[in-house]
């Protein structure tokens, strides 16, 4: 068992810049998750998909952030234009099926510093 | 609107005592809690989680206590050890997604 994995651990980026996160779910889990955190909050819910679809985003997801799971395995976070209000931790989860009663498992996340 | 509440910031209990964490939530549709884990610098990690169906649940030293009439949940660890120092999310199953509180660090001190 791998676990969920996330690249990078840490990105330092100038206020502007494009950046881009991955994800590696559990292997054999269907749902994937994106969660923010930022200091002194609890995680924040992004965004989620089922397989290949993306299936919810939070008003939080701006037009400057998208996200994709291209073949229902890895899944990429991008934000373009970062700003210095996007500094956070970027968790991804995953879990076997969704819905109620289902824990996620998370990576250990991307800390993101925008100067 | 913050549906998930944990009003205490912190918390500082003896190894071997009790330690006591409390949640609120706001929308009686929750039906699934869970409480979370997390160290500094890693992704929080599942530590125990109670149906709406139920009023307790009991892993080892963890019991999460559900009082559904007074929306609120607590999180017993006893005895109480260094190694639970972290920071603790209590989490509301929301249809697909977790609504997450914005924790509690617990110290644990010998």
């Amino acid at each position: 068992d791998t676990g969920v994995s996330q690249n990078p651990r840490h990105k330092i980026t100038k206020r502007g810049q494009n950046v881009t996160f991955r994800c590696d779910p559990i292997s054999e889990h269907n749902r994937l998750y994106w969660y923010r955190q930022t200091l002194g909050q609890g995680p924040e819910f992004l965004t989620y998909f089922q397989n290949e679809a993306q299936l919810e985003k939070s008003r939080l997801l701006s037009d400057r952030f998208s996200a994709e799971r291209p073949k229902g395995s890895f899944s990429t976070l991008e934000i373009q234009r970062t700003e210095q209000g996007d500094s956070a931790m970027y968790l991804c989860a995953s879990s076997l099926l969704g819905g109620s009663n289902e824990k996620l498992f998370f990576g250990s996340g991307t800390q993101l510093s925008v100067l | 609107d913050q549906q998930v509440k944990q009003n205490s910031p912190s918390l500082s209990v003896q190894e071997g005592r009790i330690s006591i964490l409390n949640c609120d939530y706001t929308n009686s549709m929750f039906d699934y809690f869970l409480w979370y884990k997390k160290y500094p610098a890693e992704g929080p990690t599942f530590l125990i989680s109670i149906s709406s169906i139920k009023d307790k649940n009991e892993d080892g030293r963890f019991t999460v206590f559900l009082n559904k009439s007074a929306k609120h949940l607590s999180l017993h660890i006893v005895p109480s050890q260094p190694g639970d120092s972290a920071v603790y999310f209590c989490a509301a199953s929301d249809t697909d997604k977790l609504i997450f509180g914005t924790g509690t660090r617990l110290q644990v001190f010998p």
